[in-house]
């Protein structure tokens, strides 16, 4: 079956604009995770999503970024007025819902700030 | 605060031997803990994943040990191959079905 999907996989804007990447998850599964990998590190958490309960926003790292998420379904994280220092890849993962489920991650977006 | 490390950034081994990817956690509550292999372009692909409750676990060609006496983890993939150099890490998972919490990596390269 389809993995995460996210888009677009690479996006170069100016440092001030606004940015919006998408993530489809799995289906079925109804936890997803948005996280930030720099070059060369290991995986920074951002946002996690379950059901209809308030999102885990505690990895976000300032209120420029923000994040949505349609029922079960698409989620989008927006940074605003981006940085040079927001340089990274994001990537996004899902995994059901039960205790001690693997989350599985799509290939990322690559974002580079100008 | 809070982390998951590794032993060895790099490490390099003839195609044919046994790869040994260590890993120290700082979580003593931490109740699952997964392997991943990140290969260039790409995103975090599961290789295997261990609950607590267990100090080892075998899948294919690779088996993932536990020691929550030292709190370490390791990875030990037999008969490695070329198609088997990546970035390995490992994470944990200090609340059920929350974040993970991830190393730094282990880049792995295999030599013909």
């Amino acid at each position: 079956g389809a993995g995460v999907s996210q888009s677009p996989s690479n996006k170069v804007t100016e440092k001030g604009k606004d940015v919006e990447l998408r993530c489809d998850p799995i289906s079925g599964h109804t936890a997803l995770y948005w996280y930030r990998q720099r070059l060369g590190q290991g995986l920074e958490f951002l946002i996690y999503f379950q059901g209809n309960s308030a999102p885990d926003k505690s990895g976000l790292p300032s209120d420029r970024f923000s994040a949505e998420r349609t029922g079960e379904s698409v989620s989008t994280l927006t940074i605003q007025r981006t940085q040079q220092e927001d340089s990274a890849v994001y990537l996004c993962a899902s995994s059901l819902y039960r205790s001690n489920q693997p989350q599985h991650f799509g290939d990322g977006t690559r974002l580079s700030i100008l | 605060g809070e982390s998951v490390g590794l032993h060895l950034p790099t490490l390099s081994v003839q195609e044919g031997d046994n790869s040994i990817i260590n890993c120290a956690y700082s979580n003593s509550a931490s109740d699952y803990f997964i392997w991943y292999k990140q290969e260039s372009g790409k995103g975090p692909q599961f290789i295997i994943d261990i609950r607590s409750n267990m100090d080892k676990r075998q899948g294919q060609r690779v088996t993932v040990l536990l020691n929550k006496t030292v709190k370490h983890l390791s990875l030990q993939i037999a008969a490695t191959q070329p198609g088997d150099s990546a970035v390995y890490f490992c994470a944990e998972n200090p609340a059920a079905g929350g974040k993970l919490i991830f190393g730094q990596g282990t880049e792995l390269s295999v030599k013909p």
